[in-house]
């Protein structure tokens, strides 16, 4: 069964920064690309970054493109978002999201995580 | 790149069709056939239910049909039923490692 257990959530004041991590077990981790989704209370789904299996492919939304980094570590099926300069929009709960396919192109998020609140106030 | 748009919302009774739009650019959802669609239940995680336009996932009821015309996406339910009441998000891979969704329609069903 594929499992996606995000954590490293909660409030942060503006400018400062976080790191998300997603867990993620039940499949070839390796095997294919990852993204975070992130959905501002009572709003709609914004793709936030994706990342093929090999880490050569990285894409970012343009609000967040600079500030965010998204990185995976294959040897412990862990995907990971960095997140600096934080902006009161950018208070979401941020999903981990499986791909599926081994790269960006397609973008077809077939599993995902049960999300990470981020609350940013000062 | 600008969220694909989509009408806020769409109803229907028990047993008829609902069909949902959404209309992206040559961009996006006219220049690729990478249009996914997602259903969500309050306070629960998306589901996909359709990919690369009219492709379902296993598990997906057929009442559930994906097409495209140009710049637009749709996604029809047929046969309404109550468990169908939720909101659908498009999404369509937009080159260059980029990817945008939908701003969303909630469907009740009346």
């Amino acid at each position: 069964e594929v499992q996606l257990v995000e954590s490293g959530g909660g409030l942060e004041q503006p400018g400062r920064s976080l790191r998300l991590s997603c867990a993620a077990s039940g499949f070839t981790f390796d095997d294919y690309a990852m993204h975070w989704v992130r959905q501002a209370p009572g709003k709609g789904l914004e793709w936030v970054s994706g990342i093929s299996w090999n880490s050569v492919y990285i894409g970012y939304g343009d609000s967040v493109r600079g500030r965010f980094t998204i990185s995976r570590d294959n040897a412990k099926s862990s995907l990971y978002l960095q997140i600096n300069s934080l902006r009161t929009e950018d208070m979401a709960l941020y999903y981990c999201v499986k791909d599926k396919r081994q790269s960006i192109v397609g973008a077809t998020f077939d599993f995902w995580g049960q999300g990470t609140l981020v609350t940013v106030s000062a | 790149q600008s969220a694909l748009t989509q009408p806020p919302s769409a109803s229907g009774s028990p047993g008829q069709s609902v069909t949902i739009s959404c209309t992206g650019t040559s961009s996006d959802v006219g220049d690729y056939n990478y249009v996914s669609w997602y259903q969500q239940y309050p306070g629960k995680a998306p589901k996909l239910i359709m990919f690369e336009v009219s492709k379902r996932p296993s598990g997906v009821p057929d009442r559930f049909s994906g097409s495209k015309s140009g710049n637009t996406a749709s996604l029809t339910v047929s046969g309404l039923q109550a468990e169908d009441e939720a909101d659908y998000f498009c999404s369509s891979y937009a080159g260059n490692d980029n990817v945008v969704f939908g701003t969303g329609t909630k469907v009740t069903v009346l």
